[in-house]
């Protein structure tokens, strides 16, 4: 069964204290991996596409990674407005249009 | 920007009814899903239309669920005889192929209550 796997559940950081979010994948004939960034009450906001292991997208204090069976967020540098639940997903080749989403990562930056 | 929008935001109903949920995607997507989010878990697909039908379904999406584009721009989720275990908020998303179809833009959802 294709699975998305996050970790931790839960992460409270520092202003300032950088970390990373991690998220495993069995999913057979892998397309493509996402980040989603959800605020609470809100639906998921896109953050990145990676397609093949080595592959690397930033965007402001995001750095999403990609391997062969995993995919890093790091999180550099975190300011309070970061703050959301943090969203891996998954579509493979056998699923046409079907997204996979992981359970997520609930980031607090305190200030 | 360009934004899904979802009406209602809430609704509440009674067990056995029928409910629509309402959906205007990004105008130019050719895209569209339904997701559902039960309180605490993951963000479930439920399904995809494309070309005026339904391209893929969950196992979730059975008989009770049907989704319709009436005109070019509304799109909608029926539930045909709601039960407790529908209560979840609804998403409804849109995407283009030209930006890669698993782009996904999300509306604020539709938070619906059985009781």
């Amino acid at each position: 069964e294709d699975q998305v796997t996050q970790s931790p559940e839960a992460l409270r950081l520092q202003e300032g204290e950088s970390s990373s979010l991690n998220c495993s994948y069995t999913v057979s004939g892998l397309r493509g991996l996402f980040w989603y960034r959800q605020d609470p009450g809100k639906g998921p906001e896109f953050l990145f596409t990676l397609y093949s292991a080595g592959e690397e997208k930033e965007k402001e204090r995001l750095k999403a990674t990609l391997t062969k069976k995993e995919s890093f967020l790091h999180i550099t540098a975190p300011k309070p407005e970061d703050s959301a639940t943090y969203l891996c997903a998954a579509s493979y080749s056998g699923g046409y249009q079907k997204v996979t989403f992981g359970i997520g990562t609930k980031l607090q930056v305190i200030p | 920007e360009p934004e899904v929008t979802q009406t209602p935001s809430h609704q509440v109903t009674q067990m056995g009814q029928e409910v629509i949920l309402r959906c205007v995607p990004i105008s130019n997507h050719l895209y569209f899903y339904w997701y559902r989010q039960i309180l605490g878990q993951k963000v479930e697909f439920l399904v995809s239309f494309y070309n005026n039908e339904i391209s893929e379904k969950s196992e979730i999406f059975d008989d009770q669920f049907s989704v319709e584009r009436p005109d070019g721009s509304n799109f909608t989720l029926k539930i045909r005889s709601t039960k407790l275990e529908d209560s979840a908020m609804y998403f409804c998303a849109s995407s283009d192929p030209t930006g890669g179809f698993e782009k996904l833009f999300f509306g604020s959802g539709t938070q619906l209550s059985v009781l």
